[in-house]
């Protein structure tokens, strides 16, 4: 069984940074083809995707948010984790990860809601 | 801005048949690039509903349908039920943007 969680923040201030932590079980990133990305979805609003990193360490991003974003693995900890730097109130969203096997999000985390304000 | 279009919303009674459709251009769809179909239900995190154009994974009803032609790609939902309602994504890769892509979504409301 494949799950997803995502830990972090619940309340960022303005040009804070957000770090957001999603540990995983039931597949390992060591494995070829396999992926982790985010997704965030402000209230509301339809799903924005953010990045992904896969097995061999390639990464990438949207390319809306590339200056802002940065995504790194802990294979051993069964750990992604992404942050995004210079938080405004546009990106309040519940932000998501999931685990990516040829090219689908299979499967999801719950979700965390982030809100930004001062 | 998403590089995939899907109408707002639609429709439909008990038992009808529905459907989606998610437009992109040569660099996503076009380019041979699978489409993947989610659905979201009110208050929860969206679950995988068609991989790769027309595959259902385990659990999921037979329902639910996707094709893809051309530039575009399309969900089905047959004998729509009440439990139907919810939001629903197409996604794929733009090789432009090297990054994968969500549609704009589509409420699907049962009447």
């Amino acid at each position: 069984q494949i799950t997803l969680k995502e830990a972090g923040p619940t309340l960022v201030k303005p040009t804070q940074t957000l770090t957001l932590t999603c540990t995983f079980s039931g597949f390992s990133l060591s494995t070829s083809g396999v992926g982790v990305g985010w997704i965030r979805q402000p209230p509301g609003k339809a799903l924005e995707w953010l990045a992904l990193i896969y097995w061999d360490d390639d990464k990438r991003y949207s390319p809306s948010l590339k200056s802002r974003l940065t995504i790194t693995k802990d294979t051993s900890k069964n750990q992604v984790v992404l942050t995004m730097t210079t938080m405004d109130p546009v990106d309040t969203a519940t932000y998501y990860c999931a685990h990516v096997t040829s090219g689908s999000y299979a499967n999801w985390g719950q979700g965390t809601l982030v809100t930004v304000s001062p | 801005q998403s590089v995939l279009t899907q109408p707002p919303s639609v429709s439909g009674a008990p038992w009808q048949r529905v459907t989606i459709s998610c437009t992109g251009s040569s660099s996503n769809i076009g380019a041979h690039y699978d489409v993947h179909w989610y659905q979201q239900l009110p208050g929860t995190a969206p679950k995988l509903l068609i991989y790769a154009n027309n595959n259902r994974p385990s659990g999921v009803p037979d329902r639910f349908s996707g094709s893809k032609s051309g530039t575009s790609a399309s969900l089905a939902i047959t004998g729509l039920q009440a439990e139907d309602e919810a939001d629903y994504y197409c996604q794929s890769y733009d090789s432009s943007l090297s990054a994968s892509v969500f549609g704009t979504g589509t409420r699907v409301t049962v009447l």
